[in-house]
């Protein structure tokens, strides 16, 4: 999987966006761009994903540039409960084997707040 | 519907013991995967199963680390003679299958082994 870069940490107030960027600047052509996130003390969850479009679910809005080598999630409008790691992967579309893991960075640690 | 199951949410054991974790995936979900997770760090990829087999056991740390699955359902992860490193909370998520887009991961709460 490509490699991704976000930055290490980031801070929101409770009500508003929380846009978290991320780079992914070797992408492929056949690789998508999923989000997780891991809140304290849970399993990572899944948010969405997209290849070149722009995707909306009832979690959050994913922005993708028209070069592919970066990304935003956007939570638009961040509370409490939304502090958590947030994970930027790159990941092919069709793969077996040893494609089919998720390959987990350091991910960005997002605190909302009141 | 129910999600992703594991037991115990909790193993505290003294070193050298032998441990078993369980995972019991979403019903329907032919791949399986395991993950570790030291404090403080991201996630490493242990083992992935589709169906029974596992074509992926690339990320098991030594030959004192093995895993099973069975009924294409539950599956156990066994780690023999076990040292204070094995210390970590071990992730088990499951998806429809083992390729193809939407296959999203659905992960357990995992379970936290202390080694003694």
């Amino acid at each position: 999987d490509a490699k991704t870069t976000q930055p290490t940490s980031m801070d929101c107030a409770e009500g508003r966006a929380a846009n978290l960027p991320c780079n992914h600047s070797t992408i492929s052509g056949n690789e998508y761009v999923y989000w997780y996130r891991q809140i304290h003390s849970q399993g990572p969850q899944y948010i969405i994903h997209g290849l070149k479009n722009n995707e909306t679910n009832e979690m959050a809005s994913l922005i993708i540039t028209e070069d592919r080598k970066s990304s935003t999630l956007i939570l638009p409008h961040a509370t409490l409960r939304d502090t958590a790691v947030y994970y930027c992967i790159v990941r092919v579309a069709f793969y077996t084997g040893t494609a089919s893991k998720l390959t987990f960075g350091t991910g960005t640690r997002l605190q909302v707040t009141l | 519907g129910a999600g992703v199951s594991q037991s115990p949410s909790n193993k505290v054991t003294e070193k050298g013991k032998d441990v078993e974790l369980r995972c019991d995936p979403i019903s329907g979900h032919t791949a399986l995967y395991w993950y570790r997770q030291r404090l403080g760090q991201g996630l490493e990829f242990l083992i992935y199963f589709q169906g029974n087999s596992a074509p992926d056991k690339s990320g098991l740390p030594s030959d004192r680390f093995s895993a099973e699955r069975t009924g294409e359902s539950v599956s156990t992860l066994t780690i023999q003679r076990t040292q204070q490193e094995d210390s970590a909370v071990y992730l088990c998520a499951s998806s429809q299958g083992g390729g193809g887009l939407g296959y999203e991961q659905y992960f357990g709460p995992g379970t936290r082994l202390t080694v003694t």
